[in-house]
């Protein structure tokens, strides 16, 4: 499985856009990309996933480069409750069942 | 409402004793993981299961067991071999484990204790 490399900390202002970037510059063609969060002492929480096209939920905008070897996820306007570990993750498709590794992702701090 | 129940929240454990911990999913989930996280750490895949009455270790099964006897069900019991099980335990379910699109749901965790 691809690794992930990511910032240990991040700060962002409450209503600004919050860019947390995610390398993966070893990413093979049958992986995904997905992004989960973790607030503090509880179970991580899904927030969005792509192949190689931009996406965009409710939650979070997902921008991946052209040559997929790096990503980042937007919250557009964050708030105070998106403080959270954020998690980049890549895993295979393959037909098989395949597990998520987490890293030590990013924890984001939004403050007023 | 749908989701995933674990319990007890926490739960403490005195040397040589075996403990179980809950998983229980009504998302009508076919596979169902267990997850290991230490502190200002990721998570480690301890077992999972695709299907009823099968499962698989994952990277750090030693000193775990489990069962899937039903759909909804997915105990893990960590045992008197396990060194060092103080740590923060999350279960998972996802619809079948091997979707291109596979979307992992997580419980609320259970800490365990050493006493």
């Amino acid at each position: 499985d691809a690794k992930t490399t990511q910032p240990p900390s991040m700060d962002c202002a409450e209503g600004r856009a919050a860019n947390l970037p995610c390398n993966h510059s070893t990413i093979s063609g049958n992986e995904y990309v997905y992004w989960y969060r973790q607030i503090h002492s509880q179970g991580p929480q899904y927030i969005i996933h792509g192949l190689k096209n931009n996406e965009t939920n409710e939650m979070a905008s997902l921008i991946i480069t052209e040559d997929r070897k790096s990503s980042t996820l937007i919250l557009p306007h964050a708030t105070l409750r998106d403080t959270a570990v954020y998690y980049c993750i890549v895993r295979p498709y393959t037909g098989t069942a395949s597990k998520l590794t987490f890293g030590t992702g990013t924890r984001l701090q939004v403050t007023l | 409402d749908g989701g995933i129940t674990q319990s007890p929240k926490y739960l403490f454990r005195k040397e040589g004793q075996n403990v179980t911990l809950s998983c229980e999913q009504n998302l009508n989930h076919d596979a169902m993981y267990w997850y290991r996280q230490d502190p200002g750490q990721g998570l480690r895949l301890i077992y999972y299961s695709q299907i009823v009455n099968d499962f698989q270790k994952g990277d750090i099964a030693e000193g775990y067991s489990v069962s899937r006897e039903k759909k909804e069900s997915f105990p893990l019991t960590v045992t008197s071999a396990q060194k060092n099980p103080t740590a923060f335990y999350l279960c998972a379910s996802s619809t079948s484990g091997t979707g291109i699109h596979e979307t992992q749901y997580f419980g609320p965790g259970t800490r365990l204790l050493v006493l």
